[in-house]
C-alpha cells in the first residue's frame, strides 16, 4: 500500500487559501488520491479525489503533480470552519482499504 | 453518497462489560467497515463487515473482542466485549458501494464516543 506523508501542521489566515501538501511517492499507476477531513473529532469528511487530472468541487481543488508522486489540496478561501485535521490517502488497489495517516492540522486564524 | 447514524452517539461503561454500537444506512450498501480512532490518534480499520458472512479482520482484531454481524444491506453491529480502560477510543462506521455510486468513495457515520471506567 502507497504511503502517504503530510506536514504536521499548518496555519492559515481566514479568507486566505489553504495549500495543503501531500508526498505519495509509491503510488502506483490506478491508484486514487483521496482527501478527507476530521472536525474536532467527528466522523471524516470526504472533499475530493483524483487519478491524475486536476480535480475541483464545491469545496475544494486538488493539484496532482504530472508524475502523480505529489499531490496539494487548495481550500480557496479559508473560513474558521474549516479547522480540521486533513488526510490525504492512497486508495489501495489491491484492497480497496483507506489507509489513515496522521494528517496535517490545520489551523485557520482570524 | 448516503446518511449514516450510529447508536449510541456516546457511552461510559464499566470495565469487563460489553457496548454493541449499531450502524445504520439510509440505503442499501455492498461495503460496510468499522475503524477505531483512540485518543489523539488516527483512525485504524478494525474489519469489513460482510453481509451475509463472517467479518473480515485486520491484523491485531479479533472477532472474539470485536464480534459484527451485518443482517443486511443497510445495517451493522460492532460489538466491543469484556472492555478495559484500553477500549475508550471512538468508533466509526463507513459504507461504500461503487457500483450504485461508480466510485469508491467510503463515506463515514458521526461516530461512537466509548469511555470505559
Amino acid at each position: 500500500d502507497a504511503k502517504t506523508t503530510q506536514p504536521p501542521s499548518m496555519d492559515c489566515a481566514e479568507g486566505r487559501a489553504a495549500n495543503l501538501p501531500c508526498n505519495h511517492s509509491t503510488i502506483s499507476g490506478n491508484e486514487y488520491v483521496y482527501w478527507y477531513r476530521q472536525i474536532h473529532s467527528q466522523g471524516p469528511q470526504y472533499i475530493i479525489h483524483g487519478l491524475k487530472n486536476n480535480e475541483t468541487n464545491e469545496m475544494a481543488s486538488l493539484i496532482i503533480t504530472e508524475d502523480r508522486k505529489s499531490s496539494t489540496l487548495i481550500l480557496p478561501h479559508a473560513t474558521l470552519r474549516d479547522t480540521a485535521v486533513y488526510y490525504c490517502i492512497v486508495l489501495s488497489s489491491n484492497t480497496g482499504k483507506l489507509i489513515f495517516g496522521q494528517g496535517t492540522t490545520l489551523q485557520v486564524k482570524p | 453518497s448516503a446518511v449514516i447514524s450510529q447508536k449510541p452517539s456516546r457511552d461510559i461503561c464499566q470495565r469487563g462489560t460489553s457496548l454493541t454500537i449499531q450502524c445504520q444506512v439510509d440505503s442499501q450498501v455492498t461495503m460496510m467497515f468499522w475503524y477505531r480512532q483512540q485518543p489523539g490518534q488516527s483512525l485504524t480499520l478494525i474489519a469489513t463487515a460482510n453481509q451475509g458472512s463472517e467479518a473480515t479482520y485486520e491484523s491485531g482484531f479479533v472477532i472474539d473482542k470485536f464480534p459484527i454481524s451485518r443482517p443486511n444491506l443497510t445495517f451493522s453491529t460492532l460489538t466491543v466485549s469484556n472492555m478495559s480502560p484500553e477500549d475508550s477510543s471512538i468508533y466509526l462506521c463507513s459504507v461504500e458501494d461503487s457500483i450504485r455510486w461508480s466510485t469508491d468513495t467510503q463515506y463515514f457515520g458521526p461516530g461512537t464516543r466509548l469511555t470505559v471506567l
